[in-house]
């Protein structure tokens, strides 16, 4: 299958600095990438969808200031959670979707475990 | 609104016991259904989907829209299922977004 790639996949930053997560889809172009937050023994939460070109669309209640999705390229996908706060850490994993027609198969990232100190 | 609920954080069976992993979800419209599993230090990979209909290591699941659920079952666990499984609803419009369910851990014990 398809595979989607994090970097780096754990990082630990002090609170008010910005720390930034790629997310690289390796073997296949995808004009939408998303990312997820996923906190400890939780269900996933889809944060924003990055479209190549343009803006990124958020979900309710995800602050666009704060995390930063920039879709630059067809294999590329980065997410920058700016003046991070010890509240922010958590688990973020990015997903891909294959090219084609309809739904087709999301490939996800191995994930990005974020500490704030 | 569109919610995806698993009741069950946890679910312990023996080898060779029948599991049935419940899955609920709330949309208004056609939505696809997927179950996507996490083994220990892995991803989160795809498992199977309603549309194809085929049976991935043994797991199926129908989509119920009388009763808008979409279990997954497996008649004989086997130790290697041992992981998180999660369900999750993408909606009309090929928007591509995945709600995900809360997620169950499924434990099989030797």
């Amino acid at each position: 299958g398809a595979v989607v790639s994090q970097h780096p996949s754990r990082v630990i930053c002090k609170s008010g600095t910005s720390v930034k997560i790629e997310c690289r889809s390796l073997d296949f172009q995808a004009t939408t990438m998303f990312w997820y937050r996923q906190f400890p023994k939780q269900s996933l939460m889809l944060m924003a969808t990055s479209n190549e070109g343009s803006k990124a669309t958020y979900e309710q209640g995800v602050e666009k200031d704060k995390f930063l999705i920039n879709h630059a390229s067809l294999t590329l996908s980065t997410l920058t959670v700016t003046s991070a706060h010890p509240e922010d850490s958590s688990f973020y994993i990015c997903s891909a979707r294959s090219p084609g027609q309809g739904n087709t198969e999301a490939f996800f990232g191995q994930g990005t475990r974020l500490t704030v100190v | 609104a569109q919610r995806v609920t698993q009741p069950e954080k946890l679910l312990s069976v023996f080898k060779g016991a029948p599991v049935e992993l419940k899955c609920n979800y709330s949309y208004s419209g056609s939505p696809e259904l997927f179950w996507y599993v996490q083994y220990s230090r892995q991803r989160l990979q795809l498992l199977l989907r309603h549309i194809s209909r085929e049976s991935i290591k043994g797991f199926t699941a129908d989509l119920n829209k009388g009763e808008t659920s979409f279990h997954l079952k497996k008649p004989f666990a086997q130790e290697e299922d041992s992981a998180m499984y999660y369900c999750a609803l993408s909606g009309s419009g090929n928007t591509g977004k995945l709600i995900f369910g809360q997620g169950t851990t499924l434990q099989v014990k030797p």
